[in-house]
């Protein structure tokens, strides 16, 4: 069975640009999670989408986007990128009132 | 809130020698437990977890840990490691009733195998 797989590996932007990301969860999932690891910072929590809604969202600026599809594939979207921005950003996902997230091998974002 | 602390950033160990990562938590109300592993340029992989029942939780790749509730610690140990088991350890907890969007983790413990 697949884990959660995520795309592109890795992505150059300049400073200013959009940057998208994508995430399939594991098959009957329909919680998706979006963290940000960025250099000294930690795992930081970005967004939970379920059954298509933005559930919850942590202490990010409004640029920093997202949304689930009808077949719960996600993707996050970042606006205006700034070079903090630059991070590894880790999707995850769980089954509906699970209690255990699942992680993907995150998408490598650099802003340069 | 709460918070996770993992006291040691790195911990360097002898190969087959046992290695403990420690980590205590910080909650008014019960939570559940997670270790996982990072391993150099990949994502993160669940190494074991504590939701409830038995205190001695036992994982993948030889990993096991203590939940202690009067100490709110969560120690992570192997009484053997291996070279491969370099990579960098994360605790973290969740609420249950808040479910896993507040999952909050420790900054993590680097451990580095020594031949």
């Amino acid at each position: 069975e697949a884990g959660v797989t995520q795309s592109p590996t890795h992505l150059i932007k300049t400073r200013g640009q959009q940057a998208t990301l994508r995430c399939s969860p594991i098959s009957g999932h329909t919680s998706v999670y979006w963290y940000q690891q960025a250099l000294g910072l930690g795992l930081q929590f970005l967004l939970w989408y379920d059954e298509g809604e933005e559930r919850n969202r942590g202490n990010f600026p409004p640029r920093f986007s997202g949304r689930q599809f009808p077949n719960y594939s996600s993707e996050l979207n970042v606006n205006a990128l700034e070079l903090e921005d630059s991070a590894l950003y880790l999707c995850a996902s769980t089954l509906r009132s699970g209690n255990t997230i699942y992680f993907g091998e995150g998408s490598w974002l650099t802003v340069v | 809130a709460q918070s996770v602390t993992q006291l040691d950033s790195q911990v360097p160990v002898f190969e087959e020698a046992p290695v403990e990562l420690r980590c205590n938590y910080s909650s008014s109300v019960s939570v559940y437990l997670f270790w996982y592993v990072q391993y150099p340029n990949q994502g993160l992989q669940l190494l074991l977890k504590y939701l409830s029942g038995s205190t001695l939780v036992k994982g993948i790749n030889g990993f096991e840990a203590e939940f202690n509730k009067s100490q709110t610690s969560f120690h992570l140990r192997k009484p053997s490691v291996h070279i491969s088991d370099t990579a960098e350890y994360f605790c973290a907890v969740s609420v249950p009733r808040f479910g896993n969007e507040k999952l909050t983790f420790g900054t993590g413990t680097r451990l580095t195998i020594i031949p």
